[in-house]
């Protein structure tokens, strides 16, 4: 049990759609991290949010986008969905930005796109 | 380059230690080593991490070369339920995932 929760657990969307993903960090965690997990791949570093602030983003276009609020929760948001897109989507929250910061997972959301 | 290096698959005996090499080659003098397992797609499992001396925890042992090139988690005894995806992963500025070692712990 890591203290890190995400909503919902699993997802079906249409090609087209759009969807949010949201993801509560740990208690004292300012810093949070998204990941796509496609199957039998290792998670794939989508963006960090620290401090409400993106913080480095990995090689994903631009209708992956987040949000992160004052209470340090996130949202991961994804426009015009591929089929490409179906993935497991990992939040990890850290209690800090720095590079050797330990991150906590959540369970993730399994998002299907038909 | 972030990259780390982990044999595919590997089985172990249950009750027998199981030890997980990775190859990180490439690693800055400052930058910790980090271990982390997946069982069956839920969350990655924080399990141990280290710099440069060897580190123990109620879960496992990491013990790292002195030329930081390389390490090697144990599972003093491992069970059925450490059967899952075992990643070696280096910080940076996020974590860089491979594709792990499927650790498969054999009754």
């Amino acid at each position: 049990e890591t203290g890190v929760t995400q909503s919902p657990t699993h997802l079906i969307k249409t090609r087209g759609q759009q969807v949010t993903l949201r993801c509560s960090s740990q208690s004292g965690h300012n810093t949070v991290s998204w990941y796509q997990q496609a199957l039998g791949q290792g998670p794939q570093f989508i963006f960090q949010y620290y401090r409400e602030e993106e913080n480095g983003r990995g090689n994903f276009p631009p209708r992956f986008s987040g949000l992160q609020f004052p209470n340090y929760s996130s949202e991961l948001n994804v426009n015009a969905l591929e089929l490409d897109d179906s993935a497991l989507y990992l939040c990890a929250s850290s209690p800090g930005a720095g590079r050797n910061t330990e991150a906590f997972f959540g369970q993730g959301t399994r998002l299907t796109v038909v | 380059d972030a990259k780390t290096t982990q044999p595919p698959s590997m089985d172990c005996a249950e009750g027998r230690a199981a030890n997980l090499p990775c190859n990180h080659s490439t690693i800055s003098g400052n930058e910790y080593v980090y271990w982390y397992r997946q069982i069956h797609s839920q969350g990655p499992q924080y399990i141990i991490h280290g710099l440069k001396n060897n580190e123990t925890n109620e879960m496992a042992s990491l013990i790292i070369t002195e030329d930081r090139k390389s390490s090697t988690l144990i599972l003093p005894h491992a069970t059925l339920r450490d059967t899952a995806v075992y990643y070696c992963v280096r910080p940076g500025n996020q974590f860089y995932f491979g594709t792990g070692t499927s650790l498969t712990v054999i009754p």
